[in-house]
């Protein structure tokens, strides 16, 4: 178990400019989230997948972003049309669904993309 | 909906004293509530959680925290802070039964003073 995997780990870009993100969730897990957090904030929650179906998206997703996970094991997270305010960190995390014994499936997450819009 | 209040976004402790860092919640049905640590460039690791069993939940890294109903209250305690405590802390909530989403806090800055 290598842990849920982020790549980039940093992408500066300039206004205008398209981004793709990648998250390798732990294996066996087949729920993935993607969170932005900026400075001084907490995570924000984006989106999130059960298998390949995405279940649910914040209001904070506008058109720009699109986020798939098309096999259910790896996802991506699109950025169309770069601003300076999506410059952030943006944080996956996996967990494990299914299993009626355990109250709360932890999520895990990975080190993050930061991204700078300059 | 849920929130999560968090009373100081620094906190300076001295090596060896008390570590509080304070988390207040909002939840219209009964509430999962966690804590986690950030280190610098790094993504988040679950501390402890409380899922409604014992309100006194122990941690990892000698770290506990009490859910009080009463006072809307899940504060976060180490007895004797160590130099590896300085990161950010996050305290977070959920609904409870099946998934929901986590809510997360402003945060809290502990460093530590040697």
């Amino acid at each position: 178990d290598t842990g849920v995997s982020q790549d980039p780990r940093h992408k500066i870009t300039k206004r205008g400019q398209n981004v793709t993100f990648r998250c390798d969730p732990i294996s066996e897990h087949n729920r993935l989230y993607w969170y932005r957090q900026t400075l001084g904030q907490g995570p924000e929650f984006l989106t999130y997948f059960q298998n390949e179906a995405q279940l649910e998206k914040s209001r904070l997703l506008s058109d720009r972003f699109s986020a798939e996970r098309p096999k259910g094991s790896f996802s991506t997270l699109e950025i169309q049309r770069t601003e300076q305010g999506d410059s952030a960190m943006y944080l996956c995390a996996s967990s494990l669904d299914g299993q009626l014994s355990i109250p709360y499936n932890e999520q895990f997450f990975g080190p993050g993309t930061r991204l700078t819009v300059l | 909906a849920q929130s999560v209040t968090q009373l100081g976004s620094h906190v300076s402790v001295s090596e060896g004293a008390l570590v509080l860092l304070r988390c207040n919640y909002s939840s219209s049905v009964p509430p999962y509530l966690f804590w986690y640590v950030q280190y610098p460039n790094q993504g988040l690791q679950l501390l402890l959680k409380y899922t409604s069993a014992a309100t006194l939940v122990k941690g990892i890294n000698g770290f506990e925290a009490e859910f009080k109903k009463s006072e809307t209250s899940f504060h976060l305690t180490k007895p004797s802070a160590h130099m590896s405590d300085a990161a950010e802390y996050f305290c977070a909530v959920s609904g409870s039964g099946g998934y929901q989403k986590v809510t997360f806090g402003t945060g809290t800055k502990l460093q530590v003073i040697p």
